[in-house]
């Protein structure tokens, strides 16, 4: 079983700022990932961003990145040069071959202020 | 490529009655999942499938039920219907790496 921990609830942020979203996790499996989704008010999930445990570099993607840390079982997002529309639930979501009981952590709520 | 496509979007249903939302998938994904959100919480695991005849239960199935008779469709049933079943659902498919599918949601009011 894999388990996922977002332990902000809400992160302010001011425009053109970075910000990083935490995330740890706990897993089992020798060979696992982590997605992060965003959810804006209009409800639907966004795909971000994924880094594989056997990845040798940190994943990025435009201006988010991770800074995925095996030994501390983390894996945050980072948000570089924020903007308004970045305002979103932030979910972060584990793979793993053994762990199809997907369960997401709780989310952070992201707030822009201009 | 439609991706997942979930019906109804909307739906209010009274205490006591029973429904289906329908989930299709057109990726052939061998996962899928269904997922609950109450207002301005997370995602919470109802049941998820990792093929064909195969369904398990996840963090909170009681008040649902399930089937996967194909790969495209995994339809979830509830069966009396109560007001701690308004929410919104979220039906998902994956496969391996390349992430997680959403639908576009169904919001459920029962009253």
């Amino acid at each position: 079983a894999q388990k996922i921990t977002q332990t902000q609830p809400g992160m302010f942020v001011q425009e053109k700022e970075a910000v990083t979203l935490d995330c740890t996790y706990d897993t089992s499996d020798p060979s696992y990932g982590l997605f992060w989704y965003k959810q804006p008010s209009s409800g639907e999930m966004i795909f971000l961003i994924y880094q594989g445990s056997y990845d040798q570099q940190n994943a990025t993607e435009g201006r988010y990145s991770l800074n995925f840390q095996k030994a501390r079982k983390s894996a945050n997002l980072v948000i570089s040069a924020s903007q308004l529309g970045d305002s979103a639930m932030y979910f972060c979501a584990p793979w793993g071959r053994g762990g199809f009981k997907t369960i997401f952590g709780a989310g952070t709520r992201l707030f822009v202020k201009a | 490529n439609a991706g997942v496509t979930q019906t109804p979007k909307f739906r209010i249903l009274k205490i006591g009655q029973s429904m289906t939302l329908q989930c299709t998938q057109d990726m052939n994904h061998n996962y899928m999942y269904w997922y609950r959100q109450d207002p301005g919480m997370g995602l919470k695991l109802i049941y998820y499938s990792v093929g064909a005849g195969i369904t398990d239960k996840g963090e909170v199935p009681n008040g649902y039920n399930v089937s996967r008779s194909t790969t495209e469709d995994f339809p979830l049933r509830l069966e009396l219907a109560a007001p701690s079943q308004t929410s919104v659902y979220f039906c998902a498919s994956s496969w391996s790496t390349d992430g997680y599918t959403f639908g576009s949601g169904t919001r459920l009011t029962v009253v």
